[in-house]
């Protein structure tokens, strides 16, 4: 069975530094994708970024970026010149089309407090 | 373009009550999932449906059920409601036939069961 696994409940980081938030999944399958999705208070979940497991490039969209080490099962979301409006609860997700269920497998989740 | 919208907001039951939770998907997704986010237990998935079809789902018992309309729209339906049903539930959508795309959630419907 596919697990995923956040080790770091809560985190916090002062505005305009660098946060680091870790993920390890567990899996057998060589096709996968992983996700980071984003929920600030307003609950709203919001994709942060993608990565397909077959690609030996980390994904990046901005600030944000991963670093996808595929032997050690590990996908960690960087996140650079952090912003208060990054406060937010941080879910690493993971899903594979081999069983045709296409469901997304989460962590428990980061909550992220940016400080001013 | 407009998002996963969801519908209602909130939403207040007794145990032994029905509810009824609806979700549009972004325009041209024809998959929708459903997901429980409950204090404690994290998000787990529900139920998967495409094509008007329930293609899979999760270890929940059979009061929870659904169906996708025509226009692609969804409705989540628990019965019997118990107490430990209060969650957050949340409507993602994805693209026809693009398996491992991005599923775009929707802001979700609380369910408080007194």
């Amino acid at each position: 069975a596919q697990t995923v696994t956040q080790s770091q409940p809560e985190m916090s980081v002062q505005e305009a530094e660098t946060v680091t938030l870790s993920c390890t999944y567990d899996t057998s399958e060589s096709n996968y994708y992983l996700f980071w999705y984003k929920q600030p208070p307003s609950r709203q979940m919001i994709l942060v970024i993608r990565q397909e497991a077959y690609k030996q490039q980390n994904a990046t969209e901005n600030r944000f970026s991963v670093n996808f080490q595929k032997a050690a099962k590990s996908f960690s979301l960087k996140i650079s010149d952090s912003q208060l409006g990054d406060t937010a609860m941080y879910f690493c997700a993971f899903m594979t089309p081999v069983y045709n269920t296409d469901k997304l497998i989460f962590g428990t989740g980061t909550r992220l407090q940016v400080f001013p | 373009e407009a998002g996963v919208t969801q519908s209602p907001t909130h939403l207040i039951k007794t145990r032994g009550q029905q509810a009824t939770l609806r979700c549009s998907p972004i325009s041209g997704h024809t998959s929708v999932y459903w997901y429980q986010q409950a204090l404690g237990l994290g998000l787990q998935f529900l139920l998967w449906y495409d094509e008007g079809e329930e293609r899979n789902r999760g270890n929940f018992p059979p009061r929870f059920s659904g169906r996708q309309f025509p226009n692609y729209s969804s409705e989540l339906n628990v019965n019997a409601l118990e107490l430990e049903d209060s969650a957050l539930y949340l409507c993602a959508s994805r693209l026809a036939g693009a398996r491992g795309e991005t599923q775009y959630f929707g802001p979700g419907t609380r369910l408080l069961v007194l």
